[in-house]
């Protein structure tokens, strides 16, 4: 069966700390993707990134980095300099090789960036 | 270009009511989905769409129904409200063709439910 974990429910920051949210996935497929996704207050579903199984290269835009483990299955979501407008509700997001449908979501992580 | 839009964006219903939600979308995508996000949750899957005509459960399908009568419409039905599903409704679509298995959903804005 395929799971997401995001463990920590809610992160408090100040600004301008850096800040990393934890995304740890299970699945028995050989091809897979995720995906990050911020909820702003607003509550759209905004959508940051995807990545497959056979590219474990990090990336980085701007201020933000992920960091894609296969050896612990992880993905995880780095904010450099968090600002305010940051403070958001951060879903990963898990899904099978092609022909698959479904997407599996984490429960979320809230973060909070104090001023 | 709308992308994804949702109707109504609010609604209060009474226990025993019932409602259609709409979904619209302007992408041509093949695969719809209809989602519903209650407190540390997360998202969770109500019912999807492969294709015009076509519809299967998702996780949490009781209690609703859907219909892909045309390809840009995905309908969530409600035929008895009860406040255990007072939620934010969100529905997505995607693509399938081209590099499809390597595509992200792109959502509407959500209805907010609250049934009481």
């Amino acid at each position: 069966a395929q799971k997401v974990t995001q463990a920590q429910t809610e992160i408090s920051v100040v600004e301008k700390e850096d800040v990393t949210l934890d995304c740890v996935y299970e699945t028995r497929d050989t091809t897979y993707y995720l995906f990050w996704y911020k909820q702003p207050p607003s509550g759209e579903l905004v959508f940051l990134i995807r990545r497959n199984s056979f590219d474990e290269q990090n990336e980085i835009s701007g201020r933000y980095s992920w960091n894609f483990q296969k050896s612990t299955s992880s993905f995880n979501f780095t904010i450099t300099a968090s600002q305010v407008v940051d403070s958001a509700v951060y879903f990963c997001a898990l899904r099978g090789p092609s022909g698959t449908y479904k997407y599996i979501f984490g429960t979320g992580t809230r973060l909070k960036v104090l001023a | 270009n709308a992308g994804v839009t949702q109707t109504p964006k609010f609604r209060v219903l009474k226990t025993g009511q019932s409602m259609t939600l709409l979904c619209a979308q302007d992408m041509n995508h093949e695969y719809m989905y209809w989602y519903r996000q209650d407190p540390g949750m997360g998202l969770r899957l109500i019912h999807y769409s492969v294709g015009e005509g076509t519809t299967a459960k998702g996780e949490v399908p009781d209690g609703y129904n859907v219909s892909r009568l045309k390809k840009q419409n995905f309908l969530l039905g409600l035929e008895s409200a009860a406040p255990s599903q007072t939620s934010v409704y969100f529905c997505a679509s995607r693509e399938s063709v081209g590099p499809a298995a390597y595509n992200e959903q792109f959502f509407g804005p959500g209805t907010r439910l609250t049934v009481l």
